[in-house]
């Protein structure tokens, strides 16, 4: 079945310096989903990418979704100690079946 | 926004015994709502798709007759953990979509005892 890997699992930076989390799926996906988890708290939704190629900004991050469709990256320019928590990439191989999550990177930012 | 509220967000309960937990979509209606288990430290791993008015598809290992889904509405599904164990405690998030992406309930921490 479909895969999605996340790397790094761990990442502890100091504040102001820049983060990114990438994204690999076994299969060619329809789209791709970036989800935040803060600690103890529920995934909430951040974007969601569906063009090849595609960019798109969010004030301090910037997603990307790789040419064949098959991964991604989140990278957070100065990060400061609210981007705490775990990033998730998600996608659907194909626009009905349900989400596959990767295993989500875990930022911690020292102040 | 759309907005999914999960009930109750935290429970305890002693071996044997079984709980329910609801999932309501509030202001959309939702054909599909899918039920993750999510272990400390992991990521969420989806359980089911439930339904609306027919039966959930369980994921490869997830046992239908412990895991009992019901969707009875648009706006709620009920996911009922028969018989507890307590290696069944973990994390519950229920989701739905109103079309767009998925939406998550706050999550439902159950400790079996």
């Amino acid at each position: 079945g479909q895969q999605v890997m996340q790397i790094p699992q761990y990442q502890h930076v100091q504040e102001g310096e820049d983060f990114t989390t990438y994204c690999n799926s076994s299969t060619t996906l329809s789209n791709i989903q970036w989800y935040k988890q803060r600690p103890g708290g529920h995934p909430v939704f951040l974007i969601q990418l569906v063009k090849s190629g595609e960019v798109k900004k969010q004030k301090r991050l910037t997603f990307q979704f790789g040419e064949a469709k098959k991964n991604s990256s989140l990278h957070i320019t100065a990060t400061q100690t609210t981007d705490v928590g775990t990033y998730f990439c998600a996608g659907p191989p194909s626009g009905n079946t349900p989400l596959v999550f990767g295993k989500g990177t875990r930022l911690s930012v020292i102040a | 926004g759309a907005v999914v509220s999960q009930h109750p967000s935290w429970v305890i309960c002693k071996s044997g015994t079984s709980v329910k937990i609801e999932c309501r979509s509030l202001d959309f209606q939702a054909t599909t709502m899918f039920w993750y288990r999510q272990f400390p430290k992991q990521s969420l791993m989806l359980m089911a798709t439930s339904n609306e008015g027919s039966k959930a598809t369980y994921e490869q290992g997830v046992e239908k007759d412990k895991f009992l889904i019901n969707h009875a509405s648009l706006t709620l599904s009920t996911l009922t953990v028969t018989s507890a164990h307590p290696e069944d405690s973990s994390f519950y998030i229920c989701s739905a979509s109103g079309g767009g992406p998925l939406h998550f309930g706050n999550g439902t921490r159950l400790t079996v005892t």
